[in-house]
Order: C-alpha cells, then sequence, then structure tokens
C-alpha cells in the first residue's frame, strides 16, 4: 500500500532561517504536489512536479523531486512569519489516480 | 473564473441522521475528487470521479457512504445513518482530468460536519 511520510510533523523556526521539509513515498510514481493550508482553511496548491529533478521555485519556497529516492523536499529560505502554515505533499497511486496526502508538516515562523 | 464551491459550510446534524454534501467543480474540469479530513489530521481520500464515473470506490469507509455525480459537474456525497465518528470536514477537488500534467488538483473551502 502507498505510504506518504513527512517530517518532521511540527516545525518552529525563527524568521530568517532556513529549513527542508521531506517527502518520503514508498512506491513509484513521478507525479508529486505540494499544498499549503491554513488553520480552517482549505487547501492551496503550491508545486506540481511531474519528472525526476523536477525543481520549482516560488519565493521563498523550492521544491524538488527525486523519483529514484522516492523523496521530494520543500526547502523554505530566509523564512518569514506569513509562510506558517501547514504544508502537505501529496502523490497518485500509479494506475488509480488515487492521491495520498502525507501526514502534514505544521510550520510556525515565529518573528 | 469561480473556483470549486461547497455546500453548505457547516452541517450539524443528529447521530443516525443522512446528510447529502455538494460540490460544484471548476467549471471544464473532468475529474472530481473527495476528502476526509479530521480534525488535526491529514486528508482521507475517499473517492474520485472521471465525468460521471467512479472507478474505485475503495476508499469509501463504509456501505453508509456514497457519492453520485451528474453531468459531469456537480457531485453528492451521501452520508447514511450518520455516526460521531463521521465528524469532519469533507473536502471537494476538481482538476482538469487525470493524469501527468493535468491532475493538479483545486479545492473547495470544505464543508464541517458534526454529527451529535
Amino acid at each position: 500500500e502507498l505510504k506518504v511520510e513527512q517530517n518532521p510533523l511540527f516545525l518552529s523556526m525563527q524568521e530568517g532561517k532556513n529549513y527542508t521539509i521531506y517527502c518520503d513515498y514508498s512506491t513509484t510514481s513521478d507525479r508529486l504536489y505540494w499544498y499549503r493550508q491554513d488553520p480552517g482553511k482549505s487547501l492551496e496548491s503550491l508545486f506540481v512536479l511531474l519528472s525526476n529533478g523536477a525543481v520549482k521555485q516560488e519565493g521563498r519556497l523550492m521544491a524538488s523531486l527525486d523519483t529514484k529516492a522516492r523523496l521530494s523536499t520543500l526547502h523554505i529560505t530566509a523564512a518569514v512569519h506569513d509562510l506558517s502554515a501547514t504544508y502537505f505533499c501529496a502523490v497518485d497511486r500509479p494506475g488509480t489516480y488515487k492521491y495520498i496526502f502525507g501526514t502534514g508538516t505544521r510550520l510556525k515562523v515565529l518573528a | 473564473g469561480a473556483g470549486v464551491s461547497q455546500s453548505p459550510s457547516n452541517k450539524v446534524t443528529e447521530k443516525g441522521k443522512d446528510v447529502e454534501l455538494r460540490c460544484d467543480p471548476i467549471s471544464g474540469h473532468t475529474a472530481l475528487y473527495w476528502y476526509r479530513q479530521r480534525l488535526g489530521q491529514g486528508l482521507e481520500f475517499l473517492i474520485y470521479f472521471q465525468g460521471n464515473s467512479a472507478p474505485d470506490k475503495s476508499g469509501l469507509p463504509s456501505d453508509r457512504f456514497s457519492a453520485e455525480r451528474t453531468g459531469e459537474s456537480v457531485s453528492t456525497l451521501t452520508i447514511q445513518r450518520t455516526q460521531q465518528e463521521d465528524s469532519a470536514v469533507y473536502l471537494c477537488a476538481s482538476s482538469l482530468a487525470l493524469g501527468a500534467g493535468k491532475g493538479e488538483q483545486y479545492f473547495g473551502p470544505g464543508t464541517r460536519l458534526t454529527v451529535t
């Protein structure tokens, strides 16, 4: 069964610092998605990664995908308070289009 | 254009009652998905539609749950004989299609269901 794990589950960091969130998945897939969820809100799409070695950047966030290692990373550069949210990665199960979401990483950026 | 909409936004119901949750996807999106999110937890995949067809219903938690989609548009998720463990936020999402390059999902605001 496809499993998607994120670490850390909780992350408290100071403004201006860098950090990386990891997303590991257990079966072959070359499609990985990152979403952001603010408290009490729905999910917002951040990145779509569709091939091995894909890298995408938006502002202070950069996502990458290594399909051989079954690993995606979300790197935060010089964090700011507005980045505080829960971040989810998701993988769609090959052949079924069932999306499996990771456990989420709750990020809190301290001023 | 309009995003994914869901109704109602909040629903409180008594244990044992039936509830119907509605999702209006983005116009032109052929794929539609339902998820459940319990408080403080991740998303649990329930079902997806390609057009009006749901190829895989194995994610539905029990036979009290059913979903349908008509006209490649509106979808309804029905929960019969609700139980307290059904309390959660039910999220709907749509995407242009299934598969690489078109599977980016756009989420609705969710329906918060509370079973008392």
